[in-house]
């Protein structure tokens, strides 16, 4: 079946610090992956997405690669600012006949001054 | 263009009672989605509704809960009787089509139950 594995946290780290979290994947065939971001007392959003082997999904200063061979989409971004606290999670999709997204248990990034 | 509108944003019951959450997708979305996030956890697919029919309800514990699309528009997901693991988040999502060209899943707010 599908899974996805997030590495734990909750991440703290200083302002204009690099980001990143890892991602890995187990999936049959090609799926989609993609990142959404989950601020306080909101929803889900999408963050960015990659819909085939060596895509690189980006936005709002954050990047992924979809990696085939090691089954990795990790999240960075280059200079994390305090608005960018919330919870981040990978997911990917296996489109089929219920195109359902596999999410992984989420990791709390708190961005301090 | 409006988003995935949800209803209620809060709700608290006690067990054994029923409770009923509303989504409203965006217009045009023929897919719906319910999922329920445990605190702590990523979002878990409940049921997949293509138009007004169910394409996944595999995970849905239906013996308690229950949901609809009859006219292929808004839908409700129901509990009844609630259990105190059902305290969780329900998430509704929508997306264009799942034979189109975008799978692209767009999310409510979502419903904060606690149940007593």
């Amino acid at each position: 079946g599908n899974s996805v594995t997030q590495m734990e946290g909750p991440v703290t780290l200083s302002e204009e610090a690099f980001l990143t979290i890892n991602c890995t994947y187990t999936a049959t065939g090609y799926p989609s992956l993609f990142w959404y971001v989950q601020y306080p007392g909101e929803g889900l959003q999408l963050l960015l997405k990659a819909t085939k082997a060596d895509d690189k999904g980006s936005n709002k200063g954050f990047e992924a690669t979809y990696r085939k061979e090691t089954t990795s989409f990790h999240l960075e971004k280059g200079s994390v600012q305090v608005s960018d606290s919330a919870v981040y999670f990978c997911a990917l999709l296996n489109t089929g006949t219920a195109s359902k997204l596999t999410f992984g248990t989420g990791t709390r990034l708190q961005v301090t001054l | 263009e409006a988003g995935v509108a949800q209803s209620p944003r809060y709700k608290i019951i006690e067990k054994r009672q029923s409770v009923a959450f509303w989504c409203n997708p965006i217009s045009g979305h023929a897919t719906l989605y319910w999922y329920q996030q445990i605190l702590g956890q990523g979002p878990k697919l409940l049921i997949q509704f293509q138009n007004n029919g169910v394409v996944d309800d595999s995970q849905l514990p239906k013996d308690r809960f229950s949901a609809e699309r009859l006219k292929g528009v808004d839908s409700t997901l129901k509990i009844q009787p609630a259990k105190l693991e059902d305290s969780a988040v329900y998430l509704c999502a929508s997306s264009l089509d799942r034979l189109g060209n975008s799978y692209e899943q767009y999310f409510g707010p979502g419903t904060r139950l606690t149940v007593t």
